[in-house]
């Protein structure tokens, strides 16, 4: 069964930092999902990725398949970044997703 | 409608009682997951559906049941809550093939007392 590592679990940051949320599974996967869930909100996808890197605006995620290791990072910070953060992962279909228990970030004005 | 819609949002709800969430997609995404969440455990998969007429279990299955008859619609069906029932549950349905981009409704929350 595929685990999934999420750190830190929680995170604090001052307006303006770059901020890194890191993601280690256990088992070789196809994809490699990052997740963003404000207070009381939905859920939201922010990544879908395979390999390499992707971004968009100040969010950039980055995936090691042979270190089996994914990154969240983003670059400066805002209160409203404050959320939680989900990373996903597994071989084939969704439906063999496993899931981290995600990392709050809280970001002060 | 747009996305997934999940209704009711919100649901208190005695033990012992049926209870169907509703889910709704108008994307025409053929794959639809039910998850639970609960503090401190994450996002787990309850069922699953590939295609309309076709249906699977997640990792948590015992207690719930659903149907897909048509594309649109995946209804959840607790034929008999009970209280560790109690969690927020979220539908969500992929684009493009069944490892695509996952799209999530707002959520239903249940209480079972």
């Amino acid at each position: 069964k595929n685990e999934v590592e999420q750190s830190p679990q929680n995170l604090t940051a001052q307006e303006g930092e770059f901020i890194t949320i890191n993601c280690s599974y256990s088992v070789g996967i196809s994809a490699l999902h990052w997740l963003q869930q404000h207070p009381g909100g939905g859920i939201v996808s922010l990544f879908m990725l395979s390999s390499g890197k992707k971004k968009h605006g100040r969010l950039i995620a980055t995936i090691n398949i042979q270190e089996k290791h994914s990154s969240l990072h983003i670059t400066a910070s805002h209160p409203r970044d404050s959320a939680v953060y989900i990373c996903a992962a597994g071989g084939g279909s969704n439906y063999k997703l496993t899931f981290g228990k995600g990392t709050l970030l809280t970001v002060n004005p | 409608i747009a996305g997934i819609t999940q209704a009711p949002t919100s649901q208190i709800l005695a033990a012992g009682r049926r209870m169907t969430l509703r889910c709704t997609q108008d994307m025409r995404h053929n794959a639809m997951y039910w998850y639970r969440q609960d503090l401190g455990l994450g996002l787990r998969l309850i069922h699953y559906s590939n295609t309309a007429g076709t249906t699977g279990k997640g990792e948590v299955p015992d207690g719930y049941s659903v149907s897909r008859a048509n594309t649109d619609d995946f209804p959840l069906t607790l034929a008999s809550a009970v209280p560790s029932q109690t969690s927020v549950y979220f539908c969500a349905s992929s684009s493009g093939s069944q490892t695509g981009e996952l799209f999530f409704g707002e959520g239903s929350r249940l209480t079972v007392l």
